[in-house]
């Protein structure tokens, strides 16, 4: 399996600041994606990370709140901009390696966001 | 729309016991896959198994597997000789045609001693 990091593992930030969360992957992967979940809930999608292109972002999420970037295939970043406490939450990248296995997305251990 | 339903927000059971996990979804298309996957409170998800649709055979991994029934769109996961470690959320996945994947909303299973 492909194994994934995340900086930080968590932070408590201030209201109306910014915060990048950075994605590492082990080796090369076809496809990497950012969730957000809300405690006790399921994952929601915020974007697939495009390599050298702008993100594919889901409907309810935008490039000025969310920009993410994926200057190559093993590493992204994702900046909430503007935070507000409605943005506390866990966050999550994952990548998809079609060597190990078709469509099976490995998750990093995820980044755990409070605004106050 | 693709959809994935868990009707089961929380299940318990005794240690060495089976667990069933059920789980349905919705959709039009003939190829596509599913999986399960686990997050104890580490918070890490990890994958459980996967099932390809093509596939009749369920997939096996250890004390995991499931009971995929494409004609019904239903997709459970068993636990055998269930362990204390097996306590977590579990989440059914659908991958559709963009590569994504549809979340259920998760069942979390407690494993007493």
């Amino acid at each position: 399996s492909a194994v994934i990091s995340q900086k930080p593992s968590r932070d408590i930030c201030q209201r109306g600041t910014s915060l990048t969360i950075q994605c590492q992957v082990d080796s090369q992967v076809t496809m990497m994606f950012w969730y957000r979940q809300q405690p006790g809930q399921s994952l929601t999608l915020i974007a697939t990370a495009n390599q050298g292109s702008e993100a594919t972002y889901e409907s309810g999420f935008v490039i000025d709140k969310f920009p993410i970037s994926r200057p190559n295939l093993t590493f992204s970043t994702l900046t909430v901009s503007n935070m507000s406490p409605e943005d506390s939450s866990i966050y999550l990248c994952s990548g998809q390696r079609a060597s190990a296995g078709p469509d099976t997305q490995y998750f990093g251990p995820g980044t755990r966001l409070t605004v106050l | 729309a693709q959809t994935v339903t868990q009707s089961q927000p929380e299940m318990s059971v005794q240690e060495a016991e089976t667990v069933t996990l059920s789980c349905t979804y919705d959709t039009s298309e003939n190829n596509y896959y599913l999986f399960w996957y686990k997050q104890p409170p580490s918070r890490q998800m990890i994958l459980v198994i996967r099932q390809e649709a093509y596939k009749q055979q369920n997939a096996t991994e250890n004390r995991f597997s499931v009971n995929f029934q494409k004609a019904a769109k239903s997709f459970s996961l068993k636990i055998s000789d269930s362990q204390l470690g097996d306590t977590a959320m579990y989440f059914c996945a659908f991958r559709d045609s963009n590569y994504q994947l549809i979340w259920g909303a998760g069942t979390k299973l407690i494993i007493k001693p």
